[in-house]
């Protein structure tokens, strides 16, 4: 049971290109979260969605994209990358309006 | 606004007992978590309270009191694989989680 999967784990980037994150779920959880984690700072949710075809905006999603095309799949889009976005990514799911969720093992991305 | 305060970093010995304090302040309220997150591994589920007193689960033990907006962890019996960063989250009318940003816990031998 492979729970919930992201890839890349770990990227480096030049700024100002385009990258997808990639998050992939086998739990048929109807809810999916992308979060940043910086260090000093608690988890930012960035974007979500809390059933196939929608999506909502969280604490932080300036610079972010995000699709859910079906129940499986979430990835997270930066159409531009800047050093700010430097950070680890981590990918989550949970059965709806609960507050225990399933993390992703976290993509460390590096702008330069 | 919306907050969660827990102290950054806490050091406590083996075999002791260790409480982990968190304050909470959130539009609404549907719940506080803790989650525990080992250094570059993904945060885990460990407890859930929603409603006042203490939730106890093997050596891990949660307490809620709603009036105060207080929540504490408590650890007995402290492992050496305890050393990680408690994760303290309240869940806000949106049903979304409010995350402080963790306390550190280092186990001495």
């Amino acid at each position: 049971i492979a729970g919930i999967t992201q890839a890349p784990t770990s990227q480096i980037l030049a700024a100002g290109r385009r990258m997808t994150l990639r998050c992939t779920q086998d739990m048929r959880h109807n809810a999916m979260y992308w979060y940043r984690q910086d260090l000093g700072l608690g988890l930012r949710l960035i974007h979500y969605s809390n059933t196939a075809g929608t999506t909502g905006k969280g604490e932080v999603p300036d610079g972010y994209s995000v699709s859910r095309a079906n129940t499986d799949d979430f990835p997270l889009t930066l159409a531009s990358a800047v050093p700010s976005q430097t950070s680890v990514y981590f990918c989550a799911s949970s059965e709806q309006h609960t507050g225990e969720l399933f993390f992703g093992e976290g993509s460390r991305l590096t702008v330069l | 606004g919306q907050n969660i305060d827990q102290p950054t970093e806490m050091t406590a010995t083996e075999g002791a007992i260790v409480q982990i304090n968190c304050t909470y302040q959130t539009s609404g309220f549907n719940g506080l978590f803790w989650y525990q997150q080992h250094a570059g591994e993904a945060p885990t589920f460990l407890s859930y309270n929603v409603l006042d007193g203490l939730e106890e689960k093997g050596r891990f033990s949660s307490f809620l009191s709603r009036s105060k907006g207080y929540s504490y962890l408590l650890l007995k019996e402290l492992q050496m694989k305890d050393s990680a960063s408690y994760l303290c989250a309240s869940m806000d009318s949106n049903y979304q989680l409010i995350w402080g940003a963790g306390t550190k816990l280092i186990i001495k031998p």
